[in-house]
């Protein structure tokens, strides 16, 4: 079973300029979360999808982020314009129903300078 | 006070020995718990789950959780240095299949030859 991909691993960008994040969750999987790690923090919870519709986006910081999920396949986090505090990791994870826990992929490493 | 409390470490150990990873939490809704280990650059990849209190044992990790002080923990015996990597724990109220995770900051373990 292939996991849960993303991409790109790593992006380095200006201040004000716009980063799109893929992930693409395990075939099946009608849960896709995003989550964060900012530097010296714990991972934080950013947004779940059940299928294509937006389950929980209590934890996305500002309007500077949307998710979208198309056909309930993959999900892309778009950040326009990114600010310096956006620096993190960002993880993707997929999940279905019964399972226990998610599979987590392996992030995407942003650079906001 | 933060939901969820971990030393981040790091904690240095000869290889054979025991060691004890714990983490405390606030939230009194939190029904699950999981240890996730994250080797660098990758994803966190879920090790131990448990429900409610009690104990877990695989292979040669355990997992023990007391409700009543908040408290959970993770031992590892005859730890190895393919051990080492940062260990989480992470909770949550509901199914972790589908349910918002809180992490701790994680334990940083490394494990000498």
């Amino acid at each position: 079973e292939a996991g849960v991909t993303q991409f790109p691993s790593h992006s380095v960008i200006e201040k004000g300029q716009t980063v799109t994040l893929r992930c693409d969750p395990i075939s099946g999987h009608d849960n896709l979360y995003w989550y964060r790690r900012v530097m010296g923090k714990e991972i934080k919870f950013l947004l779940h999808f059940v299928k294509e519709s937006k389950q929980d986006e209590s934890g996305m910081p500002n309007n500077r982020f949307l998710a979208e999920r198309t056909g309930g396949t993959y999900s892309t986090l778009k950040v326009q314009p990114a600010e310096l505090e956006d620096s993190g990791v960002y993880f993707c994870a997929s999940s279905h129903p019964g399972n226990y826990g998610y599979t987590f992929g392996s992030g995407t490493r942003l650079t906001v300078v | 006070q933060k939901e969820v409390e971990q030393d981040p470490g790091p904690l240095s150990v000869p290889e054979g020995a025991i060691v004890s990873l714990n983490c405390t939490y606030s939230n009194s809704a939190f029904q699950y718990f999981m240890w996730y280990r994250q080797y660098s650059r990758k994803g966190p990849e879920l090790l131990m789950y448990t429900y409610s209190s009690g104990n877990k044992e695989d292979g040669r990790f355990t997992a023990q959780v007391d409700k009543s002080s908040k408290y959970i923990s993770l031992f590892i015996r005859d730890s190895q240095p393919s051990d080492s990597a940062t260990y989480l724990c992470a909770m949550s109220a509901g199914n972790s299949g589908y349910s918002t995770l809180t992490f701790g900051k994680g334990t940083m373990l490394l494990v000498s030859p």
